[in-house]
């Protein structure tokens, strides 16, 4: 069973510009979240998506944005970015049970550096 | 969100010796918990979870124990293996669905 991918890898952009991200979740699973991992510091809840519809998104400001479509992918666009955007944004999915906690996977993450 | 510091808790363990990382966590309203390891330049990957109706679940060479009272979980890993070199976190889930809060994570060391 594939896990979860990320794309790119790696991306390099400048101060201003727009960054967009992509995950393909794990076959089967409904919900995708998006995480920040910068340098030194742990992960920062981004967004959750289930259904297609965003359900919860972190402490970041509007211009971290995102959306899932129709076959469960997901995409992250970060709008007018600064320099402290550039991190490790990880990708995770699960299973959606409703009240029942489901244990998230990750994917290997797109390295983001901002200059 | 909450904000660490540059320098992680760093575990210096001889290899074959067994290993106990531990998370302190904030929320008594927490019932899901998970060990994830991170490798260097890569993705959390998990190791293993419990629920709040459990104190102790046990995973291949891996043991998870949770104390409720002092909101305290710990990682033990028997024989440590070089491979076990990594950053391990843990994370805890109140909310359904919600997302996980992750601690601050700590550097294991395997020495020869």
């Amino acid at each position: 069973e594939a896990g979860v991918t990320q794309s790119p890898t790696h991306l390099i952009k400048t101060r201003g510009q727009q960054a967009t991200l992509r995950c393909s979740p794990i076959s089967g699973h409904t919900s995708v979240y998006w995480y920040q991992q910068a340098l030194g510091l742990g992960l920062q809840f981004l967004l959750w998506y289930d259904e297609g519809e965003e359900r919860n998104r972190g402490n970041f400001p509007p211009r971290f944005s995102g959306r899932q479509f129709p076959n469960y992918s997901s995409e992250l666009n970060v709008n007018a970015l600064e320099l402290e955007d550039s991190a490790l944004y990880l990708c995770a999915s699960s299973k959606n049970r409703g009240l029942w906690k489901e244990t998230q996977y990750f994917g290997p993450g797109t390295r983001l550096l901002v200059l | 969100g909450e904000s660490v510091g540059l320098h992680l808790p760093t575990l210096s363990v001889q290899e074959g010796d067994n290993s106990i990382i531990n998370c302190a966590y904030s929320n008594s309203a927490s019932d899901y918990f998970i060990w994830y390891k991170q490798e260097s330049g890569k993705g959390p990957q998990f190791i293993i979870d419990i629920r709040s109706n459990m104190d102790k679940r046990q995973g291949q060479r891996v043991t998870v124990l949770l104390n409720k009272t002092v909101k305290h979980l710990s990682l033990q890993i028997a024989a440590t293996q070089p491979g076990d070199s990594a950053v391990y976190f843990c994370a805890e889930n109140s909310n359904y669905g919600q997302n996980f809060v992750f601690g601050p994570g700590t550097r294991l060391s395997v020495l020869p």
